[in-house]
C-alpha cells in the first residue's frame, strides 16, 4: 500500500510569489490536514480536508488556503510568501475517523528568498 | 488552549539502555494521544497510538502509557539502538477540535554506539 506523498520535496521561491504545494493521501483515506514546520514555532496545525470540505482550521493568515478534490488529492496554496514562510510543509492522511492513526507524508521544504 | 510540554529536550544514551520519554498535555478531554519518530529533514513516522479510555499501547521494544487523568504519558525505549536516534513527539487531539494533533517540542534522542 503506497505511503502519503508529497509534491515537490522541495521549492525556493522570492518575496511575494505564490506557491502550490501538493499531497496525495493513502488509497481509501478521506482527510488530509495540512502542518508547518518551523524551528521557532515547531509543528502547527493549518487546516483540514476532508470529503472535500475544509472540516477543521488553524490560527494562520488568510494567504493560506487548501482545497481537496474528488479522488482526496489535496493542494496547499501560499500566496504573497514571506519569509518566514520558510518551513517544511507536511500533510498527513487518515481514514476519516477523528480517532484514527494519522500518517504523515516526507514534507515539502519552502524556501523563501 | 491544548499546550503540550515535552521532557527532556535532548537525551544522550549509550546504546542498550532503557529510557523514558516524558509527554504532558494540559487539557485532559482528548481523543487519543500519537508518538511520532522525526529523522532529520524528513517527515513523521506514527510510532504508537493511544486511544483515551486506553492505559497503554506496545510495538516491539517501545511502550507507551497514558494518564489521561493528570494529562501525562511516556514513552518507553526498551534496549536502545543507535537506529533509534531521532526526535520523538507527542502529539494530542482533542474532544473539541477532531483530528487536528497540537504537538509538542519533540525529545532529540541520540543512541551512541
Amino acid at each position: 500500500k503506497a505511503g502519503v506523498t508529497q509534491t515537490p520535496r522541495y521549492l525556493i521561491k522570492t518575496r511575494g510569489q505564490q506557491v502550490t504545494l501538493s499531497c496525495s493521501p493513502i488509497s481509501g483515506h478521506r482527510s488530509v490536514s495540512w502542518y508547518q514546520q518551523t524551528p521557532g514555532q515547531g509543528l502547527q496545525f493549518l487546516f483540514e480536508y476532508f470529503s472535500e470540505t475544509q472540516r477543521n482550521k488553524g490560527n494562520f493568515p488568510g494567504r493560506f488556503s487548501g482545497r481537496q478534490f474528488s479522488n482526496s488529492r489535496s493542494e496547499m496554496n501560499v500566496s504573497t510568501l514571506e519569509l518566514g514562510d520558510s518551513a517544511l510543509y507536511l500533510c498527513a492522511s487518515l481514514r476519516g475517523g477523528s480517532t484514527d492513526t494519522q500518517y504523515f507524508g516526507p514534507g515539502t521544504r519552502l524556501t523563501v528568498l | 488552549k491544548q499546550e503540550v510540554t515535552q521532557i527532556p529536550a535532548a537525551l544522550s544514551v549509550p546504546e542498550g539502555e532503557n529510557l523514558v520519554l516524558n509527554c504532558s498535555f494540559t487539557d485532559s478531554a482528548i481523543y487519543n494521544l500519537q508518538w511520532f519518530r522525526q529523522d532529520p529533514g524528513k517527515g513523521l513516522t506514527s510510532l504508537l497510538l493511544i486511544q483515551s479510555s486506553q492505559r497503554e499501547q506496545t510495538s516491539g521494544r517501545l511502550n507507551a502509557s497514558l494518564d489521561k487523568s493528570s494529562g501525562r504519558s511516556t514513552l518507553y525505549i526498551a534496549a536502545s539502538q543507535p537506529g533509534d536516534s531521532a526526535t520523538y513527539l507527542c502529539a494530542v487531539s482533542r474532544e473539541t477540535s477532531g483530528s487536528r494533533l497540537t504537538f509538542g517540542e519533540g525529545t532529540q534522542l541520540t543512541v551512541n554506539p
